[in-house]
């Protein structure tokens, strides 16, 4: 059964800061998604990696793949407080579809 | 807005009920996704159907069915309703099975 785990699950920063969101999967993953949930609100898509070794930026968010390592991270750059939500990575396992989501991480930034 | 259309937003309803929850994919989307979203078990997948026929089934109880018409929407039917069937139901979309997700706005039920 493949498992995804992110940690951690609740990150409060202030603003300016650097930080890292982890993200680990337990068996082999075709595509590993990130999205930004706000709260009560749907799942906005921020990336798509798609082969080892991937980085995708997107303003202050950068993301990064190593299927080696069956890892996936989230960099956040020079926090600022619209950066505040629920970050969740899933795994898309293969022709399976479906995708598998970690727990979410909610991030705080505080001015 | 995402192209992916969810009714309704929210839905009381009691123990024991039945309810429809609907979901209209993105123009020109063949596969359409349930997912439960609550707070002790996270998102979890339910049901996928692609172009009318099921393709793969998650986490999703014998008292939940769906079914996606030839006009590619799909409905999740929920039944005997328990108190923590409470949750948010999103329905995703895509072209086909390896062409990234769009998510609706979701369906906040509560079971009272």
């Amino acid at each position: 059964e493949l498992k995804v785990e992110q940690n951690p699950l609740f990150l409060s920063m202030q603003e300016g800061k650097n930080y890292t969101i982890y993200c680990n999967y337990s068996t082999t993953s075709d595509r590993l998604y990130w999205y930004r949930q706000d709260p009560g609100k749907s799942l906005e898509s921020l990336f798509v990696l798609l082969s080892n070794g991937a980085v995708k930026q997107e303003g202050r968010l950068m993301a990064s793949l190593d299927t080696k390592a069956r890892l996936s991270t989230l960099h956040i750059t020079a926090a600022v407080h619209d950066l505040s939500a629920t970050y969740f990575c899933a795994s898309e396992p293969g022709a399976g579809n479906m995708l598998t989501f970690g727990g979410g991480t909610r991030l705080m930034v505080k001015p | 807005d995402s192209g992916v259309t969810q009714t309704p937003k929210h839905l009381i309803t009691a123990t024991g009920q039945r309810v429809t929850l609907r979901c209209s994919p993105r123009s020109g989307d063949l596969s359409v996704y349930w997912y439960q979203q609550s707070l002790d078990q996270g998102l979890q997948f339910l049901i996928q159907y692609y172009n009318g026929e099921e393709r793969a089934k998650g986490n999703i109880l014998e008292r939940f069915s769906a079914q996606q018409f030839p006009d590619l929407h799909s409905e999740l039917n929920l039944s005997s309703l328990e108190l923590g069937d409470s949750a948010l139901y999103f329905c995703a979309s895509s072209v086909g099975s390896r062409d990234g997700y769009t998510f609706g706005s979701g369906t906040r039920l509560t079971v009272v």
